[in-house]
């Protein structure tokens, strides 16, 4: 079993419209948990962390559910440059260590 | 503020040769990690350095290893190249006992074996 795992999508959005996914993590010691963005051939790029109680930031939407060890992720009024593939990302420790990827689901937003 | 580079950006290479691949972390940062990323997949974590010394290893034989320098900048060695070290080679840097675990990676070296 992957330690991080996410559907690859594609998920294809209109334009304006909400899209979420989420990922799910094996390891029930995970302390820090993000989500990455990656456009074709480029590096991650940390789009957010991921807190306990959930957090916003602009359209984006993170939550955390450590009982059934899940993350998701939201986007609002989709935009064309949110196509990318993100990643979900688990961490063991709070503060150094390695960083677990998942796969990475892509996003396809159309006009 | 620079990000993180790396050099070179593209490589390639045949069988059995030995590569470096090179890093400077972003301004203030003191910890360099290392990942390899396979088309299709996300990045696997090969190493971190902190304080020129490995302090965390994942799952790579020893053919991989590494050195960090005192102005916290690193390196990436790959002895005895095989076809299926051809991969996205990303570099990250981080700043050690901060609350999170946050990395922020380089541009990568595109590494072509032949």
């Amino acid at each position: 079993r992957k330690e991080v795992e996410q559907d690859p999508g594609p998920f294809n959005v209109p334009e304006g419209a909400t899209v979420a996914f989420n990922c799910t993590y094996s390891n029930s010691a995970s302390q820090s948990f993000f989500w990455y963005r990656q456009d074709c051939r480029k590096e991650p790029k940390l789009l957010m962390s991921v807190y306990s109680s959930g957090n916003e930031d602009g359209r984006f939407t993170a939550q955390l559910n450590r009982a059934s060890q899940y993350i998701s992720l939201l986007i609002r009024d989709s935009k064309l440059s949110d196509s990318a593939t993100y990643l979900c990302v688990v961490s063991p420790t709070d503060s150094w260590g390695k960083l677990q990827f998942g796969a990475g689901t892509q996003v396809v937003v159309t006009p | 503020d620079a990000g993180v580079t790396q050099s070179p950006t593209h490589l390639i290479k045949t069988r059995g040769q030995q590569v470096t691949l090179r890093c400077s972390p972003k301004s203030g940062h003191d910890t360099v990690s290392w990942y390899q990323q396979a088309l299709g997949q996300g990045p696997q974590f090969i190493f971190q350095y902190y304080e020129e010394e490995e302090r965390q290893r994942g799952n790579f034989p020893d053919r991989f290893s590494g050195h960090q320098f005192p102005n916290y900048s690193s390196e990436l060695n790959v002895n005895a190249l095989l076809l299926g070290d051809s991969a996205l080679y990303l570099c990250a840097s981080s700043i050690s006992g901060r609350s999170r675990n946050e990395q922020f990676f380089g541009p990568g070296t595109r590494l072509t074996v032949l």
